[in-house]
C-alpha cells in the first residue's frame, strides 16, 4: 500500500520559533509537494521538488523554506513562525510521469500562538 | 500561471439526489483534470480524473465532463449516499508545468438523509 507520511497530527509553536514539518514517501516518486489548506482557499501550492536537492516556488512561498536531501523526505521549513502560518500543511508526492495521480499524507495541523 | 475557480463551496443535496461541481481553469495549455476527495480527517484521495483528449469519463456513480473550449469541467455524482459527504477539490495541470498540481477552492458536499 503506497503511502505519504507526515511526521506530525498536529503541532503547536510559539511566534518566532523554526518550525520543521517533515514528510517521507515510499513510492521512489520524483515529485513531491507542501500545500497549504485554508478555509475558502482551498490547496494552495508553497513549494515542490522533482529531484534530490531541486525546488522551485510554487504559489506562496514567503515565510518558507524546503529541504530534499533524499529522494524520499521532503521538508518544509518555517524560518520563524508567525500567527498567519497557522494552517493545515500537506504533503503529497507523484512520479517521474506527467499528469498522474497526487498522493497525499494526512496532514499537520500547524498552530502558531 | 494557472488559476482554478470551483463553483459551489457548499453544496447540500438529498440522499438519492445528483450532485453537481463546476470548475474553469484559466491556462488553456492544461491538459489533466483530477478530482479529489478529502474525508475529515484525512488527506485528499483521487477519485476520477480526465485529460484534454476524452470529453467524458464515467466510473460508476461518478462522471466527469470537459468542455475544452470553455474551458471548464464538471464532476456529477449520482444517486448520492451519506457516504459521499466530504470536501471535493477539482485540479488542473499541464506538461508544460512540470507536474504542477493547481486545486480549486474545494466544495463541501452535504448529503441529506
Amino acid at each position: 500500500d503506497v503511502k505519504v507520511t507526515q511526521s506530525s497530527r498536529y503541532l503547536v509553536k510559539r511566534t518566532g520559533e523554526k518550525v520543521f514539518l517533515e514528510c517521507v514517501q515510499d513510492m521512489d516518486h520524483e515529485n513531491m509537494f507542501w500545500y497549504r489548506q485554508d478555509p475558502g482557499l482551498g490547496l494552495r501550492l508553497i513549494y515542490f521538488s522533482y529531484d534530490v536537492k531541486m525546488k522551485e516556488k510554487g504559489d506562496i512561498p514567503e515565510g518558507y523554506s524546503v529541504s530534499r536531501e533524499k529522494k524520499e523526505r521532503f521538508s518544509l521549513i518555517l524560518e520563524s513562525a508567525s500567527t498567519n502560518q497557522t494552517s493545515m500543511y500537506l504533503c503529497a508526492s507523484t512520479d517521474t510521469t506527467v499528469n498522474t495521480e497526487a498522493f497525499f499524507g494526512q496532514g499537520t495541523r500547524l498552530t502558531v500562538v | 500561471g494557472e488559476n482554478v475557480e470551483q463553483h459551489p463551496s457548499t453544496l447540500s443535496v438529498q440522499e438519492g439526489d445528483s450532485a453537481v461541481i463546476k470548475c474553469t481553469y484559466s491556462d488553456s495549455a492544461s491538459n489533466y483534470f483530477p478530482w479529489y476527495k478529502q474525508e475529515l480527517g484525512k488527506g485528499p484521495q483521487l477519485i476520477i480524473d480526465i485529460r484534454s483528449n476524452v470529453g467524458e469519463k464515467k466510473d460508476q456513480r461518478i462522471a466527469v465532463t470537459l468542455n475544452k473550449t470553455a474551458k471548464h469541467f464538471s464532476l456529477h455524482i449520482t444517486e448520492t449516499q451519506p457516504e459521499d459527504s466530504a470536501v471535493y477539490f477539482c485540479a488542473a495541470s499541464s506538461y508544460s508545468s512540470a507536474s504542477k498540481i493547481i486545486f480549486g477552492s474545494g466544495t463541501r458536499l452535504s448529503i441529506r438523509p
